[in-house]
């Protein structure tokens, strides 16, 4: 099946820091999703990407497909508090339209 | 618009009990999953519906999952018997269509003992 890897597990940094995760995958995805999960609550969908080489901002947030349609990244600008969360890559690909998560990245931000 | 509802938030019980899991979509959505989450990882998928059918439980443990969606709206998830690697956070989602983004609730915590 699909498998994607998501880096780093876990980032520590302080406010006011640029962040940049990313994900890998070992089959060619259509799209690539990108979530934020708050403790106790459900993912919560940040950006969209549906094109290879899409470069999308939403807020202090950019994504990139990428050109292989097997990479994609999520960079933070200017980290908050808030920004605090585990964060996840989501692809979709081949026949089905099934969603295969990343294993997320922890992301933690130093007042 | 509110979002998917998912009831209850928590549930407690020891192993070889049932239990099951309801699912509100957001009003529309054609297709609606569940998925689970163990502590550590990301969401799994279990089995997913459009409209009252299923399209997909391939990763779905028959033998003591069931899910069903009669009328194509609330869905539940029932585990018979349960086992103590059950315990996870329950997750429901849907979208207007399977190709379109996924919303989630904030899902079920459950706990085996």
């Amino acid at each position: 099946g699909q498998q994607l890897n998501q880096s780093p597990q876990s980032m520590f940094i302080q406010e006011g820091e640029d962040v940049s995760m990313n994900c890998t995958s070992s089959s060619i995805f259509n799209t690539w999703l990108w979530y934020k999960q708050d403790p106790g609550e459900g993912p919560v969908l940040l950006i969209a990407l549906y094109k290879a080489g899409e470069l999308t901002s939403n807020g202090r947030l950019t994504a990139q497909f990428g050109i292989t349609r097997k990479d994609s990244f999520l960079n933070i600008s200017a980290s908050i508090p808030s920004d605090v969360g585990i964060y996840f890559c989501a692809g979709r690909g081949g026949s089905n339209y099934k969603l295969t998560f990343g294993k997320g990245t922890l992301l933690t931000v130093n007042p | 618009e509110a979002g998917v509802a998912q009831s209850p938030r928590y549930k407690i019980i020891e192993k070889r009990q049932s239990v099951a899991f309801w699912c509100n979509p957001i009003s529309g959505h054609a297709t609606l999953y569940w998925y689970q989450q163990i502590l550590g990882q990301g969401p799994k998928l279990l089995i997913q519906f459009q409209n009252n059918g299923v399209v997909d439980d391939s990763q779905l443990p028959k033998d003591r999952f069931s899910a069903e969606r009669l009328k194509g709206v609330d869905s539940t998830l029932k585990i018979q018997p349960a086992k103590l690697e059950d315990s996870a956070v329950y997750l429901c989602a849907s979208s207007l269509q399977d190709d379109q983004p996924q919303h989630f609730g904030d899902g079920t915590r459950l706990s085996i003992l």
